[in-house]
């Protein structure tokens, strides 16, 4: 019973250099999301995708790229990494917007020196 | 007004004690809630929902005020394990900053 499942698990980078993190789930979700989680500030949305082949910009998405192209798999990339993209990241998904909740990835530590 | 406010707390409460915390929310056409727990360094899990006035789990209470736009979580007779910080979401996605709490023996 897997879940949502977040690869890598931790993340050394250097500024300017790209990377991409991905996002699985088992569940059959619609819904998938992209959060950033900084000491004091809660969960920020980045992208979202409310479905195969559609993505939306979320609270904080500059910066950032994503991709759907399977229902199962939402991919977040950095094209050039900055040090204020260091964060703990998040994705989540969920069958519905509005009135299920969200399933949680176990989150990807990521550094940017 | 941000759109989901916490008490910032932190909460620092003995064993067996009952605390509670306040959520505020500005998008009056919400209809459902949820609570999370965070426990240091992991990710988010839900800990209740709340579809109407409100929901009980246990030693868990969630209640809705749709007039004043807030909800609550009632924990009584606290316990260590209870230990973490609770997120309130508002749907679609809207995160609190969350509520830290300490039970301490």
């Amino acid at each position: 019973n897997a879940g949502v499942t977040q690869t890598p698990k931790f993340r050394v980078l250097k500024t300017g250099q790209s990377m991409t993190l991905l996002c699985a789930q088992d569940m059959n979700h619609e819904y998938m999301y992209w959060y950033r989680q900084d000491p004091g500030m809660g969960l920020r949305l980045i992208h979202y995708s409310v479905g195969e082949g559609t993505t939306a910009k979320g609270e904080v998405p500059d910066g950032y790229n994503v991709s759907r192209l399977k229902k199962q798999n939402f991919l977040l990339g950095l094209e050039s990494a900055a040090p204020s993209q260091t964060s703990v990241y998040f994705c989540a998904s969920s069958r519905t917007a509005t009135n299920q909740p969200q399933h949680f990835g176990d989150g990807t530590r990521l550094s940017i020196l | 007004r941000k759109e989901v406010e916490q008490d910032p707390g932190p909460f620092n409460v003995p064993e067996g004690a009952t605390v509670a915390f306040n959520c505020t929310y500005s998008n009056s056409a919400s209809q459902s809630f949820f609570w999370y727990r965070q426990d240091c360094r992991k990710e988010p899990k839900l800990l209740m929902s709340v579809y109407s006035s409100g929901n009980e789990d246990g030693r868990f209470t969630a209640q809705l005020n749709r007039a004043s736009q807030y909800i609550s979580l009632l924990i009584r007779d606290s316990k260590l394990s209870d230990s973490a910080t609770y997120l309130c979401v508002v749907p679609p996605m809207r995160f609190g900053a969350g509520t830290r709490l300490t039970v301490k023996p």
